[in-house]
């Protein structure tokens, strides 16, 4: 079945030790991105990926970067968490993300981070 | 600002009907999602709406009016497996999507 697979699924760092989270989808969508969701609270996007051109939003902190290398794959680098960065991280994909119809994400089933 | 307003949190009977309610508050407007995610786990799509009125998918109905900036969500014959937030989400005009806290959703026997 087509669908979107994030790894690490738990992932405990310590402070300031840099983590890699990943993303492979194989729904061939051209958009592709990462959020972050805290608990009880609204997902937050940190960047996405129309093809290649990547999209910043304005409040992701430096300490979040990213990687598409190719359609299928995403990477998140958190360079030196903090206890604050502690969350589920999700990756996730649309078809298109201009015409509302194809902007239905599909979801991976995320990466929870746990920073001690 | 961009905001999307929903209830907390609400308890419902196993067997019963409920009403989640979203207001929404954004520049522009190219639809609105209604997504369920249980704990632990990652939302997954349950209806979109563009124009006006009710959308049916069996025991979920999805509502929209973008006169009054109004959405709601009505699950019918509710089963245990029916706890768990649902999150509402407006595509704004800049094709964002504004996400609401969710509405976590208790159902009792």
């Amino acid at each position: 079945d087509a669908m979107v697979i994030q790894n690490p699924r738990y992932q405990v760092t310590q402070f300031g030790k840099p983590v890699t989270l990943s993303c492979s989808q194989t729904l061939n969508h051209n958009v592709m991105y990462w959020y972050q969701q805290k608990s009880s609270q609204a997902p937050k996007l940190l960047f996405h990926y129309y093809d290649k051109d990547f999209n910043n939003e304005a409040d992701t902190p430096d300490n979040f970067q990213s990687r598409r290398p190719n359609t299928s794959f995403c990477f998140l680098d958190i360079r030196s968490p903090g206890l604050g960065d502690a969350a589920m991280y999700l990756c996730a994909t649309s078809r298109d993300g201009g015409a509302a119809g194809a902007n239905v994400l599909t979801f991976g089933a995320g990466s929870r981070l746990t920073v001690l | 600002g961009q905001n999307i307003d929903q209830p907390t949190e609400m308890t419902a009977t196993e067997g019963a009907i409920v009403q989640i309610n979203c207001t929404y508050q954004t520049s522009g407007f190219n639809g609105l999602f209604w997504y369920q995610q249980h704990a632990g786990e990652a939302p997954t799509f349950l209806s979109y709406n563009v124009l006006d009125g009710l959308e049916e998918k069996g025991r979920f109905s999805s509502f929209l009016s973008r006169s009054k900036g109004y959405s709601y969500l009505l699950l019918k014959e509710l089963q245990m497996k029916d706890s768990a937030s649902y999150l509402c989400a407006v595509l704004d005009s800049n094709y964002q999507l504004i996400w609401g806290a969710g509405t976590k959703l208790i159902i009792k026997p």
